[in-house]
């Protein structure tokens, strides 16, 4: 089945700088990947995706990137905010079917005034 | 446009006993997917319904089951609950029709097996 790894599982910056997480995926058929964001005590929220037939995707400070060659992709997070701070899941899609995701472990992103 | 909703939002159960959970997906919405969240083992894919059937399964004992209602409403089962069972338990909708959906959560129902 899918396998997704995400790194780093945790990460300070400072308010202002930028913050990167990186995902790889195992699955070549997989043709979706979303970021999610969850805050304590919240579901997942969906912050950001991108299909296969695409290779960057912006929306405002965020932005994802996919290499499909490398089975990796990462999402980019520019001018970070004290709200920035919360778990950021990526997922991709499993090829066995529809509606069905497999998540990486998370990363703790931490921003400080 | 309403967001998916869970209910209840906390439980607190025995070993032993049963719990059904329900979530009401996005209006117009047709598939429902249930996702356990755990510190340990993080997202884990349950099991997912469109149209009142299950499309696909994930690697969970036969003690967990659902089903889907006409209205796209959907319920999740534990029989037999055991302390590992304790989790944040998420559903998400989405429209069903691809494999690249967009799915969107709930706030989750936190189970707790005492």
């Amino acid at each position: 089945g899918e396998n997704v790894e995400q790194h780093p599982s945790t990460l300070s910056v400072q308010e202002g700088d930028s913050a990167v997480i990186k995902c790889t995926y195992s699955d070549s058929a997989s043709n979706y990947f979303p970021w999610y964001k969850q805050e304590l005590g919240k579901g997942p929220q969906l912050i950001i995706d991108i299909r296969s037939n695409v290779g960057e995707k912006k929306d405002q400070r965020i932005a994802v990137t996919l290499n499909k060659t490398a089975k990796h992709f990462s999402l980019h997070i520019t001018e970070t905010q004290p709200e920035d701070s919360a778990v950021y899941f990526c997922a991709a899609s499993m090829n066995s079917g529809y509606s069905t995701l497999t998540f990486g472990k998370g990363t703790m992103l931490l921003v400080s005034p | 446009k309403a967001g998916v909703t869970q209910t209840p939002r906390y439980l607190i159960k025995t070993r032993g006993q049963q719990v059904t959970l329900s979530c009401s997906p996005i209006s117009g919405h047709r598939s429902v997917s249930w996702y356990q969240q755990t510190p340990g083992q993080g997202l884990q894919f349950l099991f997912e319904y469109f149209s009142e059937t299950q499309r696909n399964k994930g690697n969970f004992p036969g003690r967990f089951s659902g089903r889907q209602f006409s209205n796209s409403r959907s319920e999740m089962n534990v029989s037999t609950l055991e302390l590992g069972d304790s989790a944040l338990y998420l559903c998400a909708s989405s429209w069903g029709g691809s494999t690249s959906d967009e799915q969107y959560f709930g706030p989750g129902t936190r189970l707790t097996v005492t």
